[in-house]
């Protein structure tokens, strides 16, 4: 697996309350990719990152706010989390956007209560 | 909006046989098209990848195929082993952004032994 980390793995967070998900790469890879799965709708993107301080929005991006400081870090967060941001949340890297591989962290799975 | 469309759902073939999952996109721009499996409880990898400049891939058991004119894509998995019971997800660049990949909603492959 390519050196990428995602913390924490679990978490279980009321509604209202902000979360920050952290995905750490020691890859050195440009692009950053944050996902949700959810049965029945498979990997959305949410945000992106094409470099530091370069992030763009994808299909699913309402309630989540991301930024990159460091090329090896890509927070998410959610500023006030709903029980409909209740999913597993996979962190991808990949060296050359859309059209190259993308390789996956291990998730996290996130229960909004 | 732009989409890419996966078919089936869930997919049960018998130890030996040959599995075919089908993907639709909408966007005519598209250029690359990978295919990625998920165990169970794992992370999405990378199984082979197609470029829009080629009509056939092929890695061992494993072959996709490409139609531009139809916009469709396929994977191909032959002589099924029971170690190949995951979920399959075909992606695309839509949208005429590069950097992004639309993921199909993904098919479940039971192989039985």
């Amino acid at each position: 697996d390519a050196g990428i980390t995602q913390s924490p793995r679990h978490k279980v967070t009321e509604t209202g309350t902000p979360v920050t998900l952290r995905c750490h790469q020691t890859e050195n890879h440009r692009y950053m990719y944050w996902y949700r799965q959810d049965p029945g709708h498979g990997l959305r993107l949410i945000h992106y990152s094409y470099g530091v301080k370069d992030t763009d929005k994808g299909e699913v991006s309402d309630g989540y706010s991301v930024s990159r400081s460091k090329t090896e870090d890509f927070l998410l967060t959610l500023e006030s989390a709903t029980s409909s941001q209740t999913s597993v949340y996979f962190c991808a890297i990949g060296l050359a956007g859309g059209t190259d591989t993308q390789y996956f962290g291990p998730g996290t799975r996130l229960t909004v209560l | 909006g732009e989409n890419v469309e996966q078919h089936p759902s869930t997919l049960s073939v018998q130890e030996g046989d040959s599995a075919v999952i089908k993907c639709t996109y909408s966007d005519s721009a598209s250029n690359y098209f990978p295919w990625y499996k998920q165990e169970l409880g794992k992370r999405p990898q990378l199984i082979i990848d197609i470029r829009s400049n080629v009509g056939e891939k092929k890695d061992q058991r494993i072959a996709v195929t490409l139609n531009k004119t139809a916009k469709h894509f396929s994977l191909h998995i032959t002589e099924t082993q029971p170690e190949d019971s995951a979920v399959y997800f075909c992606a695309a660049i839509v949208g005429g952004a590069t950097n992004k990949l639309i993921f199909g909603t993904g098919t479940l492959l039971a192989v039985q032994p």
